[in-house]
């Protein structure tokens, strides 16, 4: 069965300090990858999805970026946190041969920036 | 343009009712899919059910159950005898050919 893991599962980090948050999917083969943050208002918000490897759209223009060095691994990446980037950080993935199947989860990371 | 409208933005029932979630929809695409995803405050998007434009048969799963009506563009969600565990943001979504859209969420809160 397949499995997505998120870590960490919190972080406090200060303004202008950089960011890594690392999503790993196990148990399935090239599947599309997605970031979603989710504010205190609690609507999702697409930030980046890929569908394969060095594969990378953006969705929104902001301080943040993502990159998937492997097929199974997707990282979201700042070099100057903001107060607004805090929020919750959704993974989720996605059979890469099935345009309209559902998305899967993982367990998300809660990013405060003080 | 695509758009998932969750009116209600939080409900509250007392344990045993029941109670519907709205998902109003606006695509152009001639196929799409259909979602409902549950956030308990754990914060993980449960995957619920998915439901294609050419599919309108309702479905039930236990205490929960379906209602797709392509006349009205709404995928409603209905639970029955509601219990404390259903207490959850409740999330709608569509799939187009290019893009999936989420709605805001329905904050549903079940009192014992």
């Amino acid at each position: 069965s397949q499995t997505i893991h998120q870590w960490p599962a919190t972080l406090v980090q200060p303004v202008g300090s950089p960011l890594s948050l690392e999503c790993t999917v196990e148990g399935t083969s090239n599947p599309n990858l997605y970031w979603y943050r989710q504010a205190a208002g609690r609507g999702l918000q697409l930030l980046f999805y890929s569908v394969g490897i060095g594969q990378i759209s953006s969705e929104v223009p902001q301080n943040l970026s993502a990159s998937r060095p492997q097929d199974r691994q997707f990282i979201l990446s700042s070099k100057k946190l903001l107060l607004s980037d805090s929020g919750f950080y959704l993974c989720a993935w996605k059979l890469g041969d099935r345009v309209f199947h559902e998305q899967y989860f993982g367990p998300g990371t809660r990013l405060t920036v003080t | 343009a695509q758009k998932v409208t969750q009116a209600q933005t939080e409900i509250s029932v007392v344990e045993k009712e029941d109670v519907t979630l709205d998902c109003v929809y606006e695509t152009r695409d001639t196929t799409y899919y259909l979602f409902w995803y549950k956030q308990p405050p754990s914060g993980e998007l449960v995957f619920l059910i998915r439901r294609n434009s050419f599919d309108e048969q309702n479905e039930i799963s236990g205490r929960y159950s379906w209602n797709f009506q392509k006349s009205t563009s709404s995928f409603n969600f209905t639970i029955t005898a509601s219990q404390v565990v259903d207490s959850a943001v409740y999330f709608c979504a569509l799939r187009g050919y290019q893009k999936v859209t989420f709605g805001t969420g329905t904050k549903l809160q079940v009192i014992p």
